[in-house]
């Protein structure tokens, strides 16, 4: 399968700890997405980077959270002392700028569960 | 302030006919337009796109309609199929320096549509 990959796809963590996600994107793209998704709500932007840069920043990202993308392949979201209103789906999603219309897919998401 | 609106929660269709799942925005400097369907537990997966200088955009039993001046989109499923049933989310975006989307997208609370046999 050459699509977004996420993992885990679960956490269970206590409040306090640290978490970290990890995103392998589409290996063609070069854009590479954040998003949010909380029960009965649509995903919610996060951040995003192009190659290793990250170029947009969401509010949302509060300073508990960082996202890197070292060598613009990969990518992983740490979460520092979780809260249990962190408790959500986390998105990842890449796109390409060099394919017409730059449409972002998005991986099964990695669901955290802060107890 | 929500910027993508789907007023509609839920939608049930009989198997066979049209699905028609609405959505509206506020924002006048959207002109990138796209639609995911969401199973439980798995990421939105893309459907169609349309662009604002376009009014429809069709891809096999999926159409996207845009009305610009009512800042409204319809998409319409026929005919309609138990594996429909999912969750429909429609997403707004700026056009970045390359076309499509810039990257922030900014998507409604979705509905779900029920598709019965």
């Amino acid at each position: 399968d050459t699509g977004v990959s996420q993992n885990p796809r679960h956490k269970i963590t206590k409040r306090g700890q640290n978490v970290t996600f990890r995103c392998d994107p589409i290996s063609e793209h070069n854009r590479l997405y954040w998003y949010r998704q909380t029960l009965g709500q649509g995903p919610e932007f996060l951040t995003y980077f192009q190659n290793e840069a990250q170029l947009e920043k969401s509010r949302l990202l509060s300073d508990r959270f960082s996202a890197e993308r070292p060598k613009g392949s990969f990518s992983t979201l740490e979460i520092q002392r979780t809260e249990q209103g962190d408790s959500a789906m986390y998105l990842c999603a890449s796109s390409s700028v060099a394919v017409k219309g730059n449409t972002i897919y998005f991986g099964e998401g990695s669901w955290l569960t802060v107890v | 302030d929500q910027q993508v609106k789907q007023n509609s929660p839920s939608l049930s269709v009989q198997e066979g006919r049209i699905s028609i799942l609405n959505c509206d925005y506020t924002n006048s400097m959207f002109d990138y337009f796209l639609w995911y369907k969401k199973y439980p537990a798995e990421g939105p997966t893309f459907l169609i796109s349309i662009s604002s200088i376009k009014d429809k955009n069709e891809d096999g039993r999926f159409t996207v309609f845009l009305n610009k001046s009512a800042k409204h989109l319809s998409l319409h499923i026929v005919p309609s199929q138990p594996g429909d049933s999912a969750v429909y989310f429609c997403a707004a975006g700026e056009r970045g320096v390359y076309g499509g989307s810039q990257g922030n997208l900014i998507f409604g609370k979705g509905t779900k549509l029920s598709v019965k046999p």
